[in-house]
C-alpha cells in the first residue's frame, strides 16, 4: 500500500515563495505528480518528477529524493489566483495500470 | 478545457436508486480513469480502462461497476445508492498504459443522495 502525507492548510502573502511539502511511503516508486485543484472544479496537471532534483516550469517548480520518499512543490511570486488545493500523487510500480494514489491535499490561501 | 467531457454535470437522487455517469475522454486518449472525491476522504481511485479493457482497479464498491465502450467513451454505474455516496465523481483519461503520461481530468459529476 501507500501513505502520503501533505500538511493540510498554508497561508501565504502575494508576491511571495511558498513550499508545500509531501512525504510518501510506497513499495515501489514510479513517478510522483503534483495537481493544482480549484474549489469544486477539476484537478490540473502541474508537474512531474520520477528521477531526483527539481523539475522547474515558469513560476512553479517540483523536487523529488527518492531516497527519502519526499517531494515538494515551490510556488514562487504568489498571484491571488493560486489559491486552491494541491495534490501530490504517486504511482506505485506494483499496479499493471496508472492508478495515482493522492494525499489529502494541501489547501494554500494566498492573502494580499 | 481538458478535452474530458462528463456529463450531467449535478446529479440529485434518492437511496437506494441507480445512476450512470458518463465520460468521452480526449481526443486520441485510450485510458479512462475514475475517481471519487468526497469531504473526508479526498480524490479516490476507483478503476481504469484501457482500450476497452479493464487495467487497473482501486477500492471500487461491489455497488459500482464500470466499461469502456468501442467508441472510448466510458460509464461509471452505481447501484443501491447510499447516503455516503455523495461525492464529486471525476473522469481522467491519457493517451494510453504509459506511466510516463499524466492523467487529465474532467469537470466531474456532483452527485447528490437525498
Amino acid at each position: 500500500g501507500q501513505n502520503i502525507d501533505q500538511p493540510t492548510e498554508m497561508t501565504a502573502t502575494e508576491g511571495a515563495i511558498v513550499q508545500i511539502n509531501c512525504t510518501y511511503q510506497t513499495s515501489g516508486f514510479n513517478g510522483l505528480f503534483w495537481y493544482q485543484q480549484h474549489a469544486g472544479e477539476a484537478p490540473t496537471f502541474l508537474s512531474y518528477n520520477v528521477l531526483d532534483g527539481l523539475e522547474e516550469k515558469g513560476r512553479f517548480s517540483s523536487f523529488l529524493s527518492r531516497s527519502k520518499g519526499y517531494s515538494y512543490l515551490l510556488l514562487k511570486e504568489l498571484q491571488m489566483k493560486d489559491s486552491a488545493s494541491y495534490l501530490c500523487a504517486v504511482r506505485d510500480l506494483g499496479n499493471a495500470g496508472n492508478m495515482l494514489t493522492f494525499g489529502g491535499g494541501t489547501r494554500l490561501m494566498v492573502k494580499p | 478545457d481538458s478535452g474530458v467531457t462528463q456529463t450531467p454535470k449535478h446529479l440529485i437522487t434518492a437511496t437506494g436508486q441507480r445512476v450512470t455517469l458518463r465520460c468521452s475522454p480526449r481526443s486520441g486518449d485510450l485510458s479512462v480513469y475514475w475517481y471519487q472525491q468526497s469531504l473526508d476522504q479526498g480524490l479516490q481511485f476507483l478503476i481504469q480502462y484501457y482500450n476497452g479493457e479493464e487495467r487497473a482497479k482501486g477500492n471500487i464498491l461491489e455497488r459500482f461497476s464500470a466499461q469502456q465502450f468501442p467508441d472510448l467513451h466510458s460509464e461509471l454505474n452505481l447501484s443501491s445508492l447510499e447516503l455516503g455516496d455523495s461525492a464529486l465523481y471525476f473522469c481522467a483519461s491519457s493517451p494510453g498504459g504509459s506511466q510516463f503520461q499524466p492523467q487529465h481530468f474532467g469537470d466531474g459529476t456532483r452527485l447528490s443522495i437525498l
